[in-house]
């Protein structure tokens, strides 16, 4: 079975400072979709960036990228210039299997910005 | 395009009762996915619907029912409520295809007393 770990439970930051939130997957795939998911205290889950493991080049959306390592089976994102909207759960996933629309996730990191 | 929408989004039941949740996902997708959130036991699947056919469950007892009518709304029911059964429901939905992205729902919060 597919497994997703996040080891930090909980981070703290200033605001605008630069913070990196790790996962490790397990998979015997080759290719497969990785995602970072956002829950802010409102609670809507919204997608934050997800890598296609075939791709070499770390996906990148605006002040949010990845740094995939396919060979470790590790996606850890990194938030650069924080904004106090950044506070919320941030949980990583992967699906089930290709194509699969049931994710698995990890156990969510809880983010806080510090003003 | 409108997300996806979940009813109630709050409710209190008692022990012993039964549920039913309502979600209706983003026009056109044919997929809808639920979730139970806890704070022990985090997300957890409950099951999938694509075209009225339950095509992935998770493991969870039968007092957890799903269903999917052909416009693609779907519902899910907790029979016999149990204390336990307090979570955030997360209904999600998706256009199917490869890439398995969700898009989720604000969520059904019970709370069983």
């Amino acid at each position: 079975a597919q497994t997703v770990t996040q080891s930090q439970p909980e981070m703290s930051v200033q605001e605008a400072e630069t913070v990196t939130l790790s996962c490790t997957y397990d998979t015997s795939e080759n290719n497969y979709y990785l995602f970072w998911y956002k829950q802010p205290p409102s609670r809507q889950m919204i997608l934050v960036i997800r890598q296609e493991a075939y791709k070499q080049q770390n996906a990148t959306e605006n002040r949010f990228s990845v740094n995939f390592q396919k060979a470790a089976k590790s996606f850890s994102l990194k938030i650069s210039d924080s904004q106090l909207g950044d506070t919320a759960m941030y949980f990583c996933a992967q699906p089930e299997a290709p194509g699969a629309q049931k994710l698995v996730f990890g156990q969510g990191t809880r983010l806080t910005i510090n003003p | 395009k409108a997300g996806v929408t979940q009813t109630p989004r709050y409710l209190i039941k008692t022990r012993g009762q039964q549920v039913t949740l309502s979600c209706s996902p983003i026009s056109g997708h044919r997929s809808v996915s639920w979730y139970q959130q806890t704070p022990g036991q985090g997300l957890q699947f409950l099951f999938e619907y694509f075209s009225e056919t339950q095509r992935n469950k998770g493991n969870f007892p039968g007092r957890f029912s799903g269903r999917q009518f052909s416009n693609s709304r779907s519902e899910m029911n907790v029979s016999t409520l149990e204390l336990g059964d307090s979570a955030l429901y997360l209904c999600a939905s998706s256009a199917g295809g490869f890439t398995g992205e969700l898009f989720f729902g604000e969520g059904s919060r019970l709370t069983v007393l």
